[in-house]
């Protein structure tokens, strides 16, 4: 199994601040790397697939980078509704799809 | 537009078997490359992927809950259904059903259901 693993596990932000999400693999999933949205009481929501490509309708400041072990979701410029939980999952090792623990971004 | 909706009961006592129901809309399950799964998510801890359906009928689980699940679909209905037998309290966990795709590896979920919660207890 392919753990994920998140950083930092809460990141304490000012709307307007650039945040930055760390997500680290156990071994290399190429590119083959998504990151999802969860606000609170809510399904998790797909931002980013192939770890940069956003989703249909995802604003252009949620950007992904990142490849083998290390990618980054970097939200340029946060607004209210930002605030929430954000989760990584690599499907290179399918049919064993693995999310990390999630980071949370919480108003300072 | 592709929708998603989960059902089944909110309280099972321990021991008793879990059985869920995903009713969606604007896919078929009898589309080439198109799959429904099933992920829970107990009370703020993270996501776990539990079992995958593909048009095919291929069916894959997560090797740690594999004797205790069975999916299944009814093509006709547009319905995918989860059975998990033996559930424990540290089966409490929402439930979601999502879509997926199989082909050139595009195997992330999107959309997800609003997903249902489930606790055990007696």
């Amino acid at each position: 199994e392919i753990v994920m693993t998140q950083s930092p596990a809460t990141l304490s932000m000012s709307p307007g601040e650039r945040a930055t999400l760390s997500c680290r693999a156990s071994q290399s999933v190429s590119s083959n790397l998504a990151w999802y949205q969860q606000k609170p009481g809510q399904a998790p929501r797909l931002l980013i697939y192939g770890a940069s490509t956003r989703a249909t309708g995802i604003p252009a400041r949620f950007s992904g980078s990142g490849s083998g072990t290390e990618f980054t979701l970097t939200i340029s410029s946060l607004q209210s509704e930002d605030f929430a939980v954000y989760y990584c999952q690599q499907y290179t090792n399918w049919p064993l799809l693995t999310f990390g623990g999630g980071t949370k971004v919480e108003i300072e | 537009q592709i929708t998603l909706k989960e059902s089944g009961p909110t309280l099972v006592k321990p021991t008793q078997t879990l059985t869920l129901t995903c009713t969606f809309s604007g896919f078929s399950l009898g589309t080439g490359g198109v799959g429904v799964g099933w992920i829970r998510q107990p009370p703020g801890k993270a996501l776990e992927c539990l079992a995958l359906i593909y048009w095919d009928d291929d069916k894959r689980y997560s090797p740690s809950l594999k004797s205790r699940l069975t999916i299944t679909k009814d093509t006709s209905k547009n319905q995918v259904v989860l059975t998990m037998t033996n559930m424990d309290p540290v089966d409490t966990a929402t439930y979601y059903c999502v879509h997926t795709i199989y082909y050139s590896s595009s195997h992330w979920f999107d959309p997800w259901g609003q997903g249902t919660l489930v606790t055990v207890s007696s």
